[in-house]
């Protein structure tokens, strides 16, 4: 079973636009998320994190919410552009678990110019 | 730093053949992950070391799979025999343990892209 689900695999959205891209777990021990891009034929880079402690965090153009009572956060990117176009990818961890980091299965964003 | 290196990049083979992946992880990094990547399944956390330590393995869909971590500055990952199902892109990543680890972001190779026929 899963426990980090990205529940959309693909998403599109107008260049310009807010894309806001979906993300539960169901591990109540995870307490640090992290969000993660994949172009192809490239492996995934870091975007974004965020530590249970908070509920909010902002980087730029990317904003990462945490709602750790409905187990769920979401990434917005605002304005999205086209170099956004990427598969995205939740990932988490706990103490407990020796470090493991647990991913999602991915959303495909499409920003359309 | 040239990043984390995975070769080779792309390997076709047939099915019941020996396959074997190689990472070198960022030097300085003491943790290193293996992850298998599908489109049923996403990335898929294989196995991880610590300090060239097998922490965790449970990820390992079979007995066919296994990996090591003979010093800090190389790891395999070995199918024997292969199989069709077996086809996915594997990725390597390596993390330093600094502080709370699962903190430390992971820095991922390319990827080496597995087909067997």
């Amino acid at each position: 079973d899963q426990q980090v689900k990205q529940n959309s695999p693909s998403l599109s959205v107008q260049e310009g636009r807010i894309s806001i891209l979906n993300c539960d777990y169901t591990n109540s021990m995870f307490d640090y998320f992290l969000w993660y891009k994949k172009y192809p034929a490239e492996g995934p880079t870091f975007l974004i994190s965020i530590s249970s402690i908070k509920d909010k965090n902002e980087d730029g153009r990317f904003t990462v919410f945490l709602n750790k009572s409905a187990k769920h956060l979401s990434l917005h990117i605002v304005p999205s552009q086209p170099g956004d176009s990427a598969v995205y990818f939740c990932a988490a961890s706990a103490k407990t678990s020796y470090d493991k980091v647990i991913f999602g299965p991915g959303t495909s964003l499409s920003v359309i110019p | 730093d040239a990043g984390v290196i995975q070769s080779p990049r792309h390997e076709v083979t047939e099915m019941g053949q020996e396959v074997t992946l190689r990472c070198k992880p960022i030097s300085g990094h003491d943790y290193l992950f293996w992850y298998r990547q599908t489109m049923m399944r996403g990335l898929e956390l294989l196995i991880y070391f610590n300090n060239n330590v097998p922490i965790d393995d449970s990820g390992m869909p079979e007995d066919r799979f296994s990996a090591k971590m003979p010093n800090a500055s190389f790891s395999t990952l070995k199918i024997q025999p292969s199989e069709p199902r077996d086809s996915a892109v594997y990725f390597c990543a390596s993390r330093s343990g600094t502080g709370y680890s699962g903190a430390n972001v992971l820095t991922f190779g390319a990827g080496s892209r597995l087909t067997v026929l």
